[in-house]
Protein backbone atom coordinates (compact mmCIF):
# COMPACT_ATOMS: atom_id res chain seq x y z
CA UNK A 1 0.00 0.00 0.00
CA UNK A 2 1.30 3.10 -0.95
CA UNK A 3 1.85 5.44 1.64
CA UNK A 4 3.51 8.59 3.87
CA UNK A 5 6.13 7.38 7.07
CA UNK A 6 7.42 10.31 8.86
CA UNK A 7 9.65 10.29 11.48
CA UNK A 8 10.34 10.86 14.65
CA UNK A 9 6.78 10.97 15.85
CA UNK A 10 7.83 13.74 18.22
CA UNK A 11 10.79 15.83 18.47
CA UNK A 12 11.94 17.92 21.76
CA UNK A 13 14.99 20.82 20.88
CA UNK A 14 16.49 23.28 23.01
CA UNK A 15 16.90 26.73 21.58
CA UNK A 16 19.18 27.00 18.80
CA UNK A 17 19.57 22.99 18.81
CA UNK A 18 19.49 22.24 14.88
CA UNK A 19 18.30 18.77 13.99
CA UNK A 20 15.89 17.05 10.93
CA UNK A 21 12.44 15.55 9.99
CA UNK A 22 12.38 12.53 7.94
CA UNK A 23 9.28 11.89 5.59
CA UNK A 24 9.48 8.49 3.63
CA UNK A 25 7.19 8.15 0.45
CA UNK A 26 6.56 5.74 -2.35
CA UNK A 27 8.99 5.95 -5.08
CA UNK A 28 7.21 5.05 -7.89
CA UNK A 29 5.11 7.88 -10.15
CA UNK A 30 5.87 10.71 -7.57
CA UNK A 31 4.59 14.27 -8.90
CA UNK A 32 5.83 16.20 -5.98
CA UNK A 33 6.26 16.03 -2.24
CA UNK A 34 4.45 18.57 0.14
CA UNK A 35 5.75 20.39 3.10
CA UNK A 36 3.22 21.97 6.24
CA UNK A 37 3.11 23.42 9.23
CA UNK A 38 0.26 23.30 11.83
CA UNK A 39 -0.02 25.18 14.45
CA UNK A 40 -2.81 23.92 17.35
CA UNK A 41 -6.07 24.34 16.30
CA UNK A 42 -5.20 25.96 13.03
CA UNK A 43 -5.03 24.50 9.48
CA UNK A 44 -2.31 22.98 7.78
CA UNK A 45 -0.06 25.98 6.44
CA UNK A 46 1.89 25.46 3.36
CA UNK A 47 5.58 25.45 3.03
CA UNK A 48 7.79 23.75 0.37
CA UNK A 49 6.68 21.62 -2.95
CA UNK A 50 9.56 19.18 -4.25
CA UNK A 51 9.68 17.46 -7.29
CA UNK A 52 12.99 15.91 -8.09
CA UNK A 53 15.61 14.18 -6.37
CA UNK A 54 18.24 16.52 -5.49
CA UNK A 55 16.03 19.64 -5.35
CA UNK A 56 16.43 21.95 -2.18
CA UNK A 57 14.47 24.52 -0.98
CA UNK A 58 15.12 27.00 2.00
CA UNK A 59 12.16 29.49 4.06
CA UNK A 60 14.10 31.64 6.86
CA UNK A 61 15.30 28.45 9.24
CA UNK A 62 13.69 25.76 7.04
CA UNK A 63 15.01 23.63 4.64
CA UNK A 64 13.57 21.00 2.78
CA UNK A 65 15.69 18.42 0.82
CA UNK A 66 14.21 15.22 -1.16
CA UNK A 67 16.64 12.18 -2.58
CA UNK A 68 14.93 8.95 -4.59
CA UNK A 69 12.83 7.87 -1.34
CA UNK A 70 12.96 10.21 1.82
CA UNK A 71 12.63 14.14 2.07
CA UNK A 72 14.27 15.61 5.04
CA UNK A 73 12.74 18.71 6.68
CA UNK A 74 16.15 20.58 8.40
CA UNK A 75 15.76 22.87 11.14
CA UNK A 76 18.73 25.22 11.99
CA UNK A 77 18.80 27.27 15.45
CA UNK A 78 15.34 26.55 15.85
CA UNK A 79 13.12 28.98 17.88
CA UNK A 80 10.38 28.08 20.05
CA UNK A 81 7.83 29.96 17.74
CA UNK A 82 9.00 26.96 15.08
CA UNK A 83 6.73 24.84 17.46
CA UNK A 84 4.38 22.97 15.37
CA UNK A 85 3.11 19.89 14.01
CA UNK A 86 4.95 19.30 10.41
CA UNK A 87 3.31 17.29 7.36
CA UNK A 88 4.61 15.88 4.85
CA UNK A 89 2.20 14.58 1.86
CA UNK A 90 3.06 13.13 -1.89
CA UNK A 91 1.31 13.47 -5.05
CA UNK A 92 1.36 10.68 -7.67
CA UNK A 93 0.17 9.46 -10.52
CA UNK A 94 -0.94 6.04 -9.04
CA UNK A 95 -3.76 8.42 -6.42
CA UNK A 96 -4.90 10.75 -9.48
CA UNK A 97 -2.47 12.98 -8.29
CA UNK A 98 -4.15 13.41 -4.68
CA UNK A 99 -2.32 14.08 -1.62
CA UNK A 100 -1.45 11.46 1.03
CA UNK A 101 -0.50 12.74 4.20
CA UNK A 102 1.72 11.57 6.77
CA UNK A 103 0.56 11.57 10.32
CA UNK A 104 3.16 14.43 11.56
CA UNK A 105 5.82 15.19 13.60
CA UNK A 106 5.13 17.38 16.34
CA UNK A 107 8.00 19.71 17.17
CA UNK A 108 8.59 21.35 20.32
CA UNK A 109 11.61 23.87 20.70
CA UNK A 110 11.74 24.91 23.94
CA UNK A 111 13.62 27.98 25.12
CA UNK B 1 -7.65 38.15 0.12
CA UNK B 2 -8.92 35.89 2.61
CA UNK B 3 -7.85 32.57 0.71
CA UNK B 4 -9.97 29.58 2.08
CA UNK B 5 -12.74 30.50 4.42
CA UNK B 6 -15.56 27.61 6.09
CA UNK B 7 -18.66 28.16 8.68
CA UNK B 8 -19.25 27.13 10.54
CA UNK B 9 -15.90 27.68 12.85
CA UNK B 10 -17.70 25.02 15.62
CA UNK B 11 -20.64 22.77 15.55
CA UNK B 12 -22.74 20.20 17.98
CA UNK B 13 -24.85 17.45 16.43
CA UNK B 14 -26.92 14.93 18.00
CA UNK B 15 -27.08 11.40 16.13
CA UNK B 16 -28.79 11.73 13.55
CA UNK B 17 -29.03 15.56 12.80
CA UNK B 18 -27.93 16.34 9.49
CA UNK B 19 -26.00 19.96 8.47
CA UNK B 20 -23.89 21.38 5.80
CA UNK B 21 -20.39 22.50 6.18
CA UNK B 22 -19.32 25.27 3.97
CA UNK B 23 -16.24 26.68 1.86
CA UNK B 24 -14.98 29.09 0.07
CA UNK B 25 -12.11 30.05 -1.84
CA UNK B 26 -11.23 33.78 -3.28
CA UNK B 27 -7.80 32.31 -4.96
CA UNK B 28 -9.33 31.50 -8.42
CA UNK B 29 -8.42 27.84 -8.17
CA UNK B 30 -9.62 24.49 -9.89
CA UNK B 31 -9.55 22.18 -7.67
CA UNK B 32 -11.15 21.59 -3.84
CA UNK B 33 -11.26 19.06 -1.00
CA UNK B 34 -12.40 18.06 1.95
CA UNK B 35 -10.82 16.17 4.48
CA UNK B 36 -11.27 15.02 7.70
CA UNK B 37 -8.19 15.05 10.47
CA UNK B 38 -8.52 12.96 13.74
CA UNK B 39 -5.78 11.92 16.38
CA UNK B 40 -3.50 9.04 15.40
CA UNK B 41 -5.43 9.29 11.74
CA UNK B 42 -3.91 12.06 10.02
CA UNK B 43 -5.71 14.17 7.49
CA UNK B 44 -7.96 11.83 5.26
CA UNK B 45 -9.84 13.00 2.28
CA UNK B 46 -13.20 12.47 2.01
CA UNK B 47 -14.18 14.32 -1.41
CA UNK B 48 -13.05 16.28 -3.77
CA UNK B 49 -13.63 18.27 -6.68
CA UNK B 50 -11.22 18.28 -9.89
CA UNK B 51 -12.92 21.29 -11.15
CA UNK B 52 -16.10 22.78 -11.46
CA UNK B 53 -18.48 20.86 -12.41
CA UNK B 54 -16.79 17.47 -11.25
CA UNK B 55 -16.88 15.63 -7.81
CA UNK B 56 -14.86 12.21 -6.75
CA UNK B 57 -14.84 10.11 -3.73
CA UNK B 58 -11.42 9.85 -2.11
CA UNK B 59 -10.43 7.86 1.00
CA UNK B 60 -13.67 8.30 3.60
CA UNK B 61 -16.47 9.43 1.66
CA UNK B 62 -19.25 7.23 3.60
CA UNK B 63 -21.94 9.28 5.68
CA UNK B 64 -21.38 12.57 3.42
CA UNK B 65 -22.20 14.12 0.64
CA UNK B 66 -20.29 17.13 -1.33
CA UNK B 67 -21.85 20.01 -4.16
CA UNK B 68 -19.41 22.14 -5.91
CA UNK B 69 -22.13 25.18 -6.29
CA UNK B 70 -19.61 27.12 -8.26
CA UNK B 71 -15.90 27.65 -8.92
CA UNK B 72 -15.55 29.84 -5.20
CA UNK B 73 -17.56 27.12 -3.48
CA UNK B 74 -17.64 23.55 -2.10
CA UNK B 75 -19.95 22.33 0.05
CA UNK B 76 -19.66 18.99 2.90
CA UNK B 77 -23.27 17.60 4.04
CA UNK B 78 -24.01 14.89 6.66
CA UNK B 79 -27.19 13.26 6.19
CA UNK B 80 -27.65 11.77 9.60
CA UNK B 81 -24.97 12.49 11.51
CA UNK B 82 -23.16 10.26 13.78
CA UNK B 83 -20.82 9.91 16.56
CA UNK B 84 -18.04 8.57 14.33
CA UNK B 85 -18.12 11.66 12.22
CA UNK B 86 -16.82 14.15 15.36
CA UNK B 87 -13.95 15.28 13.87
CA UNK B 88 -12.12 17.97 12.58
CA UNK B 89 -12.65 18.99 9.17
CA UNK B 90 -10.85 21.15 6.57
CA UNK B 91 -11.54 22.51 3.51
CA UNK B 92 -8.42 23.16 1.18
CA UNK B 93 -8.19 24.47 -2.69
CA UNK B 94 -4.99 24.30 -5.41
CA UNK B 95 -4.59 25.57 -8.31
CA UNK B 96 -4.64 22.20 -10.27
CA UNK B 97 -4.69 19.31 -8.71
CA UNK B 98 -1.05 18.13 -8.47
CA UNK B 99 -0.45 21.57 -7.14
CA UNK B 100 -0.13 22.63 -3.39
CA UNK B 101 -3.12 23.01 -1.92
CA UNK B 102 -4.45 25.58 0.70
CA UNK B 103 -6.43 25.17 3.76
CA UNK B 104 -9.14 26.94 5.60
CA UNK B 105 -9.33 27.25 9.61
CA UNK B 106 -11.20 24.27 10.03
CA UNK B 107 -14.40 23.38 11.91
CA UNK B 108 -14.74 21.21 14.86
CA UNK B 109 -17.86 19.20 14.70
CA UNK B 110 -18.68 16.69 17.42
CA UNK B 111 -21.77 14.19 17.28
CA UNK B 112 -23.34 13.00 20.73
Amino acid sequence: EDQVTQSPEALRLQEGESSSLNCSYTVSGLRGLFWYRQDPGKGPEFLFTLYSAGEEKEKERLKATLTKKESFLHITAPKPEDSATYLCADSRTSSNYKLTFGKGTLLTVNP
Amino acid sequence: NAGVTQTPKFQVLKTGQSMTLQCAQDMNHNSMYWYRQDPGMGLRLIYYSASEGTTDKGEVPNGYNVSRLNKREFSLRLESAAPSQTSVYFCASSEYRHYEQYFGPGTRLTVT
